[in-house]
C-alpha cells in the first residue's frame, strides 16, 4: 500500500537552481522521512522529520511538514548534477500493530548541467 | 552505522523455480524486518512485516504462499518466491529496524530477480 503521493512526478532543472518536491498522505503519522535512490541502487536516508516538527535542515536540504495539510516538501538549494535521482518520502506510522514505513510515489528530478 | 546486507545482489532463475534471498542485519539485531518490492520507475511497495520467531504480517493483496517470509534469528530474514514467473521480475528491498520500538529503520541495497 502507499502512503500518499508526491508532486511533481518529474522535474528537470539546470544546475545551481533550487528543486522543490512535495509529498502528501493520508493517516497521522510518527514522523516522515526522506530518502534518495540512483537508479538500480539502494536507498540513502536523507533526513527525518519527526510529527512535532515543522521545519529541518541538512546542509543543502530543507524539509518542512504540516501535519493539519498532511503534506511535506523537500527543498534541495543550489543543485548539482549529482543530485539526479529520484526522491521518495516516506510516513512511519502505527498501522496493524506495527510502526511501518509507507512510501510516497517519488519524485524523478534531473538536474542538467 | 548500522548495516543491512542482501544476498544475492541480482538473481536470473527460470519460470516455474523458486529463488531465496537473504537479508542480514550486520552489526544489530533487528526485532522487526521489512520485504519490499519495487517495479521499475515505480516506488517502493511494502510486502509484508516479519517479527523474529512469528509468522510473517503481509500487505493486502500479497500473497502469503507465494512469497514464503522467515525470520529465523534476531539477524537474518528470509523471502522466497515460490515457482517464480516472469511478472515476479522486481527489485526486492529489505529492511531492519533495531531493537523494541526503534524507530529508525535500515535498508539493504537490493536484490534484482529476473525470472524468464
Amino acid at each position: 500500500s502507499q502512503q500518499g503521493e508526491e508532486d511533481p512526478q518529474a522535474l528537470s532543472i539546470q544546475e545551481g537552481e533550487n528543486a522543490t518536491m512535495n509529498c502528501s498522505y493520508k493517516t497521522s503519522i510518527n514522523n516522515l522521512q526522506w530518502y534518495r535512490q540512483n537508479s538500480g541502487r539502494g536507498l540513502v536516508h536523507l533526513i527525518l522529520i519527526r510529527s512535532n516538527e515543522r521545519e529541518k535542515h541538512s546542509g543543502r536540504l530543507r524539509v518542512t511538514l504540516d501535519t493539519s495539510k498532511k503534506s511535506s516538501s523537500l527543498l534541495i538549494t543550489a543543485s548539482r548534477a549529482a543530485d539526479t535521482a529520484s526522491y521518495f518520502c516516506a510516513t512511519d506510522s502505527l498501522s496493524g500493530g506495527y510502526n511501518k514505513l509507507i512510501f510516497g510515489a517519488g519524485t524523478r528530478l534531473a538536474v542538467h548541467p | 552505522g548500522a548495516v543491512v546486507s542482501q544476498h544475492p545482489s541480482w538473481v536470473i532463475c527460470k519460470s516455474g523455480t523458486s529463488v531465496k534471498i537473504e537479508c542480514r542485519s550486520l552489526d544489530f539485531q533487528a526485532t522487526t524486518m521489512f520485504w519490499y518490492r519495487q517495479f521499475p520507475k515505480q516506488s517502493l511497495m511494502l510486502m509484508a512485516t516479519s517479527n523474529e520467531g512469528s509468522k510473517a504480517t503481509y500487505e493486502q493483496g500479497v500473497e502469503k504462499d507465494k512469497f514464503l517470509i522467515n525470520h529465523a534469528s534476531l539477524t537474518l530474514s528470509t523471502l522466497t518466491v515460490t515457482s517464480a514467473h516472469p511478472e515476479d521480475s522486481s527489485f526486492y528491498i529489505c529492511s531492519a529496524r533495531p531493537g523494541l520500538g526503534g524507530r529508525e529503520q535500515f535498508f539493504g541495497p537490493g536484490t534484482r530477480l529476473t525470472v524468464l
